[in-house]
């Protein structure tokens, strides 16, 4: 099977920068992915990592440590419309896509 | 150009009854994804379809559900016997399908069995 952790909730304030963690246990491995989704709307790809190390966006960076099966999303700068839930998502394998999702981390952005 | 489309956006049904929700892929993707979130969870994985063929349905509850894309392109996930437990928001999402690519999800179909 496949499982993944990440914190239920985060609050931080405008300007800041907040780090995500997530921690999987699975059968297989072939890529860690981020998702945003604000309440009512649907999940948007943030970033994606299949090799260890930091991957950068903009304001937002993704890093995974395939050794430790660990994975964290980084936000620099936030905004208020940060806020959102935000999950980790594992590949399981090269021959299977679906998505296995973490709980999701809510943020909350403070003024 | 146009995302991921769903229909319809709520659907409220009784125990028993039997429901259709759509998905209208992102053109030209040829892998469709379907998943359930729970309020508070992440989406759960149900169905992959690769084309016109589902690829992997290991994750369907039971044989209640049923999913089809008849053509490689809208797909459409069929509820019968309809229980409160199925409850929750049905997303759908497509990729380009030639590899581990990024999918892209649609809004939703929130379900609503009374």
């Amino acid at each position: 099977g496949q499982s993944l952790e990440q914190p239920s909730e985060v609050t931080a304030v405008e300007g800041a920068i907040v780090q995500i963690n997530c921690t999987y246990q699975t059968s297989g491995f072939y890529g860690l992915s981020w998702y945003q989704q604000h309440d009512g709307g649907a999940p948007t790809f943030l970033s994606y990592n299949a090799l260890d190390g930091l991957e950068e966006t903009g304001r937002f960076s993704s890093f995974l440590s395939r050794s430790d099966s660990y994975g964290y999303l980084l936000l620099q700068e936030l905004q208020m419309k940060d806020s959102a839930s935000y999950f980790c998502a594992v590949t399981g394998d090269t021959g299977r896509r679906a998505l296995t999702f973490g709980s999701g981390t809510r943020l909350q952005v403070q003024p | 150009g146009a995302g991921v489309s769903q229909t319809p956006s709520n659907k409220v049904t009784e125990k028993g009854k039997y429901v259709e929700l759509r998905c209208d892929p992102i053109s030209g993707h040829t892998a469709l994804y379907w998943y359930r979130q729970s309020l508070g969870q992440g989406p759960e994985f149900l169905i992959y379809f690769q084309g016109t063929g589902a690829a992997d349905d290991s994750g369907l509850p039971n044989d209640r559900f049923f999913a089809v894309r008849p053509e490689g392109s809208v797909s459409t996930l069929k509820i019968q016997r309809t229980e409160r437990g199925d409850s929750a928001m049905y997303l759908c999402a497509s990729s380009l399908g030639t590899g581990e690519e990024t999918q892209y999800f649609g809004p939703g179909t929130r379900l609503l069995v009374l």
